[in-house]
This record gives C-alpha cells, structure tokens and sequence, in this order.
C-alpha cells in the first residue's frame, strides 16, 4: 500500500527567507502524480504544485519549486522569498496513475508553516 | 467559476444523533470526492464518486456512513448514530475527471463537533 510522510510537524521562516518542506512516500508503482496543497485557517485546500513521475524536471510555480527524486522517493517543496501569507498547513499527496485503475489521493500528515515578521 | 460550497459550515450533535453534510461541485466535475479530517491529521478519503456511480468506498465505515450522489451532481453523506470519533473536518472535492491529471478543487468543510 502506498503511504505519504511528512516527518516535520512544524517550521518556522523568516520573513524573504526560505524554507523547504519534506516529504517522503512509498510505492511500488513507477507513474503517479505528486501534489503539494495549502490549507489556511479558512480550511479551503488550495493546489500549490504538482509533478509527475515520468517528468524529470522539477516543478515551479513562481516562488514554489519542488526537489522531486524519484529514486529516493523523496518530494521536497521549497518555498523562496516567503511572505507572511504562506502561513499554514501543507500536505504532501500522493495519486496513483488511472492506468492502474486507482485514484484516489493519500495525503501525508502535514507540517504546519510559520512565517516570522 | 464558482468553487466548490458545502454546507453547513459547521454542526454539533449528541453522539448517536444523526446528521448530514450536502456538497455542490464545480459545474462539469464529473468526479466528486468526500475526506474526513481529523484535527492534526491529513484528509481521508471516505468515497469516490464519477458521475453517480461509487468508485472507491473502502474506507468508508458502511454500518454508519452513507453517501449518494443523485443525477451525477449534488451529493450528501450521512452519518448515522454519530459516534465521538466522528468529530472532524468534512471536506468535500471535485475534479473534472478521474482518469486525468486534473487537481481536486475543495470546499471550506463542514466541521463536526459530536458531544
């Protein structure tokens, strides 16, 4: 069965710093898709980046960027210039691909993020 | 485009009560998802739908829960008798088709409080 990890409950981050999130996940497939999502307080959980397995290059979405190594089965996001309003929750997903007839979405545990002013 | 709206945004009830969660997806989403999270743990999915049919229920505890999805748009779960363990964040998804890449878009949640 395939499981997500996210060994960091809590970070803390300076104000324009940067801080990386961890996330690990096991499975046996080699196609699957990986997703970082935000939750604020308003509970509304919000995409902020996505890769694919079979794509080698990391993914970047402004200031979010992924370290994604397949091998290790590590999916690390890394956030740049950090502002206050990235304050909150994030969770790791993993999602098997279609083709193996499974769809649904495991999320890690969370690691809650603090921005300092 | 309108996101996706559950309501109510919040319930409390006496265990053993019965109660139900209503969820409106994005308009098109043929996939709708229904999680329930726990205060410091990640979302769980409980049941999948595509269209109104039930693709994955597994976790779905059935002697409790149930969940429909009449005419492939609207959806309701219901728990019934709640027990203390049920208390959680209810949160509702949709995509616009399972078998793709899309991203779940998500309501704000109901949150349930079991006394």
């Amino acid at each position: 069965a395939q499981t997500v990890t996210q060994s960091q409950p809590e970070m803390s981050v300076q104000e324009a710093e940067t801080v990386t999130l961890s996330c690990t996940y096991d499975t046996s497939e080699s196609d699957y898709y990986l997703f970082w999502y935000k939750q604020p307080p308003s509970r509304q959980m919000i995409l902020v980046i996505r890769q694919e397995a079979y794509k080698q290059q990391n993914a970047t979405e402004n200031r979010f960027s992924v370290n994604f190594q397949k091998a290790a089965k590590s999916f690390s996001l890394k956030i740049s210039d950090s502002q206050l309003g990235d304050a909150a929750m994030y969770f790791c997903a993993y999602r098997a691909s279609p083709r193996f007839g499974t769809y649904k979405y495991i999320f890690g545990t969370g690691t809650r993020l603090k921005v300092l002013a | 485009e309108a996101g996706v709206a559950q309501s109510p945004r919040y319930k409390i009830i006496e265990k053993r009560q019965s109660v139900a969660f209503w969820c409106n997806p994005i308009s098109g989403h043929a996939t709708l998802y229904w999680y329930q999270q726990i205060l410091g743990q990640g979302p769980k999915l409980l049941i999948q739908f595509q269209n109104n049919g039930v693709v994955d229920d597994s976790q779905l505890p059935k002697d409790r829960f149930s969940a429909e999805r009449l005419k492939g748009v609207d959806s309701t779960l219901k728990i019934q008798p709640a027990k203390l363990e049920d208390s959680a964040v209810y949160l509702c998804a949709s995509s616009s088709w399972g078998g793709s890449n899309q991203p779940q878009h998500f309501g704000d949640g109901t949150r349930l409080s079991i006394l």
